[in-house]
């Protein structure tokens, strides 16, 4: 079945630096979802990528998919205490969501 | 609008004991489904349904029940509670149209002991 995979688990970065986390699939994704879930939340929706080598931007964050649609990458530029969370990738078939294993990102100030 | 409601928040249970989580969505949405959350593993699927009267199984479904009568609702149920159940179960609905993110309740926390 389908198997998303992300790297790297958890993010230490100091505030103001950049900071990037990988998706990969084992197949072909029809699409790609971006969450991210505040400590003590619950996952928050940010994105969708459906076309190969597709890149959009939301303010800081960059998100972007493969041109054979097997991987993602969401980038923030200059990171803020803000960003802290776990951010999650997840591929789409119908109504089937299957989730990466998240990155955990913290910012130290 | 309340968006994915879940009941109860906090639960305890001793392993045997049955319960069911409940989750109700307000949005009119097709898809919902139900998900677990352990430390270091993401989310995993359980059962999901794209319609009501229609559910079908995720990644790891033992163990658990659901059932889709209305549209708003997609109960979890748990038959006899185990500890490696100990878990955040989150409920999350969705419209049919695959540009659209899920929405997602704040989730349960059940301890098995």
């Amino acid at each position: 079945g389908q198997q998303v995979m992300q790297i790297p688990q958890y993010q230490h970065v100091q505030e103001g630096e950049d900071f990037t986390t990988y998706c990969n699939s084992s197949t072909t994704l029809s699409n790609i979802q971006w969450y991210k879930q505040r400590p003590g939340g619950h996952p928050v929706f940010l994105i969708q990528l459906v076309k190969s080598g597709e890149v959009k931007k939301q303010k800081r964050l960059t998100f972007q998919f493969g041109e054979a649609k097997k991987n993602s990458s969401l980038h923030i530029t200059a990171t803020q205490t803000t960003d802290v969370g776990t951010y999650f990738c997840a591929g789409r078939q119908g109504g089937k969501l299957i989730f990466g294993q998240g990155t955990e990102l913290s910012v130290k100030p | 609008n309340a968006g994915v409601t879940q009941t109860p928040k906090f639960q305890v249970l001793k392993t045997g004991q049955s319960m069911t989580l409940q989750c109700a969505q307000d949005m009119n949405h097709e898809y919902m489904s139900w998900y677990r959350q352990d430390p270091g593993m993401g989310l995993r699927l359980i059962h999901y349904s794209v319609g009501a009267g229609i559910t079908d199984q995720g990644e790891v479904p033992n163990g658990y029940n659901v059932s889709r009568s209305t549209t708003e609702d997609f109960p979890l149920r748990l038959l006899s509670a185990a500890p490696s159940q100990t878990s955040v179960y989150f409920c999350a609905s969705s419209i049919r149209d695959q540009g659209n993110g899920y929405t997602f309740g704040s989730g349960t926390r059940l301890t098995v002991v």
